[in-house]
């Protein structure tokens, strides 16, 4: 049991390249998180699911886009990279009931230049 | 809104040393409390958390009780010990009434180093 596990660990982009970071969890939970962290301002919600095949924007969202097409999987894309995105990057899963815990990934660190 | 305020770090202290990091918050409804830890280099891992008013959360000799009539949760521990040196925070998980989850609201974190 791995728990939630994120791809890649750390990451240099250029400004206006794209790419996918996937999170995975083996734990067949349904509701699925995208967190951004940076320094002074805590944890901030881009993205969630709370199922296969749905999602909903948090505080965070422009910018990012998100697919969620296996209950295991929650990939969150940037289309176009910008310095502003430059941040530590974690994923957190759920079960669905009301008082469920969240269990986060260890987090991807990117760098965008 | 819902929000969390936490102080300030980072705390340092000496091994064996009394903690507290103090959190209120501000929610509508009956929020759930959380405190998570991230060790330098990991994800956030949950420490304790409390569902109603008056409920205490422990874990690793860390505390925290829900007190509703202060709106606080502040983290304790009679004895820190270097291994504790970490971020801690704070967060709230109110339900989004008509909506589908919980969010989880953060505090800043506060980074507690304990040494030797």
């Amino acid at each position: 049991n791995a728990g939630v596990t994120q791809t890649p660990k750390f990451r240099v982009l250029k400004t206006g390249q794209s790419m996918t970071l996937l999170c995975a969890q083996d734990m067949n939970h349904e509701y699925m998180y995208w967190y951004r962290q940076d320094p002074g301002m805590g944890l901030r919600l881009i993205h969630y699911s709370v199922g296969e095949g749905t999602t909903a924007k948090g505080e965070v969202p422009d910018g990012y886009n998100v697919s969620r097409l296996k209950k295991q999987n929650f990939l969150l894309g940037l289309e176009s990279a910008a310095p502003s995105q430059t941040s530590v990057y974690f994923c957190a899963s759920r079960l669905a009931g009301v008082q469920e815990t969240q269990y986060f990934g260890p987090g991807t660190r990117l760098l965008v230049l | 809104g819902n929000s969390v305020t936490q102080m300030e770090g980072p705390v340092t202290l000496s091994e064996e040393a009394f903690l507290t990091i103090n959190c209120t918050y501000t929610a509508t409804g009956y929020p759930s409390l959380f405190w998570y830890v991230q060790y330098p280099g990991e994800g956030l891992q949950l420490l304790l958390k409390a569902t109603k008013a008056d409920d205490k959360g422990s874990n690793k000799g860390f505390e925290a009780t829900y007190r509703k009539e202060t709106t606080s949760f502040h983290l304790e521990k009679g004895s820190v010990q270097v291994s504790d040196s970490a971020v801690y925070f704070c967060a709230l998980s109110a339900l989004n009434y008509g909506g589908a989850t919980n969010k989880l609201i953060f505090g800043t974190g506060t980074l507690l180093a304990v040494q030797p």
